[in-house]
């Protein structure tokens, strides 16, 4: 099976942009979450979405929000780009497997903000 | 809310040798999973080995095996025969058991390097 991908692997805005990330999981899983991660702040929880809604949600602003399509192929938006936005994205998708919900991740978008 | 601290931001292994990265973490909760996760140079998180709470026998996949002290809240990882491409960032990661989907909650990392 084909891996996570996701697009583009590279980006660069400036403040008060907005971006869209884009993400297609494995065939076959309908579990897509998001992380971003900083060297400052690791590795944090952004959102998880499955069959089209949003199931669990971490601690970021409104400016970070997402969804996922019929195909279970997700994007995430940030809109109002501020600088601290700068960071490797990591999108995940998972299935149910021996009972453990795995997360498999794909290569990542690499955000920049000027 | 729960906690995975990783202690060790950096250690070094001859190559052919043996290492072992420490984890610990803080939970209430009873059923959960225990995840590490290698990030080499190409960014690519990906899966080492992962360990259900339920079970007492330790999980190993090839070179690499976990001692899961439950009681101790200790996940730590054994590497075997250390090989230079496992060079790269670990990180244990935790997620709470539940139908409803969940989050990883991670360490904050240990950079492991692999010397000739």
């Amino acid at each position: 099976k084909a891996g996570v991908t996701q697009t583009p692997r590279y980006l660069i805005k400036t403040r008060g942009q907005q971006v869209t990330l884009s993400c297609s999981p494995i065939s076959g899983h309908r579990s897509v979450s998001w992380y971003q991660q900083t060297p400052g702040q690791g590795l944090q929880f952004l959102f998880e979405y499955f069959s089209e809604t949003q199931r669990n949600k971490g601690n970021f602003p409104g400016r970070f929000s997402g969804r996922q399509f019929s195909n279970s192929r997700s994007e995430m938006n940030v809109s109002t780009l501020e600088l601290g936005d700068s960071a490797l994205y990591l999108c995940a998708s998972s299935s149910v497997f021996g009972g453990v919900d795995t997360q498999y991740f794909g290569p990542g978008t690499r955000l920049t903000v000027l | 809310a729960q906690t995975v601290t990783q202690s060790q931001p950096e250690m070094s292994v001859q190559e052919a040798e043996t290492v072992t990265l420490s984890c610990t973490y803080d939970t209430s909760e009873n059923n959960y999973y225990l995840f590490w996760y290698k990030q080499p140079p190409s960014r690519q998180m990906i899966l080492v080995i992962r360990q259900e709470a339920y079970k007492q026998q330790n999980a190993t996949e090839n070179r690499f095996s976990v001692n899961f002290q439950k009681a101790a809240k200790s996940f730590s990882l054994k590497i075997s025969d250390s090989q230079l491409g496992d060079t790269a960032m670990y990180f244990c990661a935790f997620m709470k058991s539940s139908n409803q989907g969940g989050k990883l909650i991670f360490g904050q990392g240990t950079e492991l390097s692999v010397k000739p």
